[in-house]
């Protein structure tokens, strides 16, 4: 049983283009979370879905974030326009169906803004 | 709004040493706290879990307690190794149908050989 796979793992972007960022669950898991750690913080909260529903977006920016996790396929975060501040470190969790109990973390991808 | 913090900031030990690290909260009403470990560069790892319920649990050379109403948990780690030189997260789950971590800014240890 594969763990998360978050992918890319290194991403680097020139100010104003788009970053999408990619998060596949463990198999049986319907619980994604998005965390963000920028540099010398801790991880933030960012946005909480389940299939098809966004459930807690309460961290999220309010402009250029956008995230979904369709029927099929990995969950995806989106940063359109991406700024320097946007560099940071994202992490994606996820949970078993039914159980937010654990969060099971990838190894998230670094985002470098140029 | 629910704040957790970690003391000390960096710890630098002997291989052999025991030690403890330390994470406070300020709110009460948890479901649950994780101890992460992240290694530089990579991922988090859970390393014990303690539900709200619980007042400790132990894997291996690590024991992580838990004391809801005084908002402090301390993870104590025996016969230290240079191997646990890594950055220990503390995260307080919030509950609800979130259940949302909180983490701590960290802990980063050192052990020397």
């Amino acid at each position: 049983n594969a763990g998360v796979m978050q992918n890319p793992r290194h991403l680097v972007r020139r100010r104003g283009q788009e970053a999408r960022l990619r998060c596949s669950p463990m198999k049986g898991h319907s619980h994604v979370y998005w965390y963000r750690q920028l540099p010398e913080e801790g991880l933030k909260f960012m946005v909480y879905l389940q299939k098809e529903n966004i459930i807690d977006e309460s961290g999220m920016p309010k402009e250029r974030f956008s995230a979904e996790f369709p029927k099929e396929g990995p969950s995806i975060l989106r940063i359109q326009q991406v700024v320097r501040g946007d560099s940071a470190a994202y992490f994606c969790a996820t949970s078993p169906s039914g159980q937010v109990n654990i969060q099971y973390f990838g190894a998230g991808t670094r985002l470098s803004v140029l | 709004k629910q704040e957790v913090t970690q003391i000390p900031a960096a710890l630098s030990v002997p291989e052999g040493e025991n030690l403890v690290l330390n994470c406070s909260f300020t709110d009460s009403a948890i479901y649950n706290l994780q101890w992460f470990r992240q290694d530089p560069g990579k991922g988090l790892t859970s390393l014990l879990l303690i539900q709200s319920s619980q007042r400790e649990q132990t894997s291996g050379r690590l024991n992580a307690s838990l004391d809801k109403s005084s908002g402090r948990s301390t993870l104590y780690i025996a016969a230290s190794q240079p191997g646990d030189s890594a950055t220990y997260l503390c995260a307080v789950g919030n509950g609800g149908a979130t259940n949302k971590l909180i983490f701590g800014t960290g802990t980063l240890l050192a052990v020397q050989p």
